[in-house]
């Protein structure tokens, strides 16, 4: 089973409210990630979790907060956003990173994504 | 600088008609090559993982190739099903993430 799932779906949400979006994945992968993709553009690294810590933040603005609360889980929390952060939100995970002992190469796979509007 | 350039932007093919996307990459250090196919509002699906020049992997219509500046993904008597974008993903020795190309949109007419 590749399956990673987000929550939710969709989100329309203010500039001045605060949410979360939510991404799971049960095979055993090791590392997480979230992405952000505006329309007919590829996807945009934000953050990267490696064995349940942030590796890589990609000068991601203060109000997108990540946190991994477990192995399984990842949230993007979100606060105080703008008009421009109007975008589909992704999530993927993969069994290790590159910086793994012995280097070896991990395919990424992604979720069904949060699309989410900021009014 | 790191760079995957995806072409065509956009190709529309008749059903049957086989063809080709290509993506080149000027990268320090390739780690691996990655395709994934991306429908309208959804996560990308994982296709295949290419290692070194002269691999090839098939699956079902699709045939991706891989040398040492680009990959090229073959695609023999498409279906209207086939139609969605497709990206190419590459990542680096001692960087954990991918460059994405900015894709190819297939569109196949029945």
């Amino acid at each position: 089973d590749t399956e990673v799932t987000q929550t939710p779906k969709h989100l329309v949400m203010g500039m001045t409210n605060k949410k979360s979006l939510k991404c799971e994945q049960h095979m055993g992968h090791r590392a997480m990630y979230w992405y952000k993709q505006k329309a007919k553009k590829p996807p945009e690294l934000m953050f990267v979790y490696s064995y349940e810590k942030l590796s890589i933040n990609e000068s991601v603005p203060s109000r997108f907060s990540p946190e991994c609360p477990n192995s399984s889980l990842l949230n993007l929390h979100l606060h105080a956003l703008q008009p421009e952060d109007s975008a589909l939100y992704l999530c993927a995970s993969s069994q290790g990173t590159p910086g793994d002992v012995g280097g070896a190469l991990y395919e990424q796979y992604f979720g069904p994504g949060t699309r989410l509007t900021v009014t | 600088e790191d760079q995957v350039t995806q072409s065509p932007e956009a190709l529309r093919l008749q059903e049957g008609e086989s063809s080709s996307l290509n993506c080149s990459y000027t990268v320090s250090g390739l780690r691996g090559l990655f395709w994934y196919r991306q429908d309208p509002g959804k996560g990308p699906e994982f296709l295949f993982t290419l290692y070194s020049a002269g691999e090839e992997k098939e699956k079902e219509r699709l045939k991706a190739t891989l040398t040492k500046k680009e990959s090229f993904l073959h695609i023999t008597a498409p279906k209207p099903e086939d139609s969605a974008t497709y990206l190419c993903a590459v990542q680096v020795y001692n960087f954990n993430k991918f460059y994405f190309g900015s894709g190819t949109k297939l569109n196949v007419k029945p």
